[in-house]
């Protein structure tokens, strides 16, 4: 079973908000680790999208917009990647990464369709 | 701000080793980490490893360890990501990028990507 699980696929209409998961495997803690988001839109490098700890433990990358968001969902032992107000410029694979016994770890990705 | 200028695309041979350079232009790694991630055609993300250039301290990606081995010249602001006994399934854009010194923060824009193909 992957560290981490991602949907493959969402989608979500204009100004709709989008809510992505990933989701720990068994036996790894959501509240233990601190989630990075990335997105990358087609033909593009990846970008760094925010950071996502705790509420005291967060930090959102240079120029994301404040519509971007994360949390965690202890219930489900997922991380969230939160994103409100959706514009069509938000179309992109996002990925959720963690850093587990002394390595990055990527998720699958989810690519979002914004129709 | 800080770009990151890597080396240019690479055909390989199944068998043999490539190696991708990473440089600092416009200021200096300071106190940085650089990591590196690939991603093969289609594919999703994969972090390969990272190096810290002040303290010469590297992790691996599991997979990946004892085939790759990254470096850093803190003199010439410049990273490297050696990968030995290359196979198809290394075909890949490898991308650097700089992360803070906690290695929490990561830094965009990320370096252009290279391009490394392994066929015979």
């Amino acid at each position: 079973q992957p560290v981490l699980t991602q949907p493959a696929s969402l989608s979500a209409s204009p100004g709709a908000s989008a809510r992505f998961t990933c989701t720990l495997r068994s036996g790894i803690s959501v509240g233990t680790y601190k989630i990075l988001w990335f997105q990358q839109k087609p033909g593009s490098l990846p970008r760094y999208l925010l950071r996502f700890g705790s509420d005291s433990d967060k930090h959102q990358g240079s120029g994301v917009p404040s519509r971007f968001s994360g949390s965690k969902d202890a219930s489900t032992n997922a991380g969230l990647l939160l994103i409100s107000g959706l514009q069509s410029e938000d179309e992109a694979d996002y990925y959720c990464a963690i850093w587990y016994s002394a390595t990055w770890v990527f998720g699958g990705g989810t690519r979002l369709t914004v129709l | 701000q800080v770009q990151l200028v890597q080396s240019g695309a690479e055909v390989e041979k199944p068998g043999s080793s490539v190696k991708v350079s990473c440089k600092a232009s416009g200021g200096t790694f300071s106190k940085d980490i650089i990591s590196w991630v690939r991603q093969a055609p289609g594919q999703g993300l994969e972090w390969v490893g990272r190096v810290i250039p002040y303290t010469s301290r590297i992790n691996y990606a599991q997979t990946l360890q004892g085939r790759v081995t990254i470096t850093a010249d803190i003199s010439t602001n410049t990273a490297y990501m050696e990968l030995n006994n290359l196979r198809s399934e290394d075909t890949a854009i490898y991308y650097c990028v700089l992360n803070d010194a906690s290695g929490w923060v990561w830094f965009d824009p990320w370096g252009q990507g290279t391009q490394v193909t392994v066929s015979s």
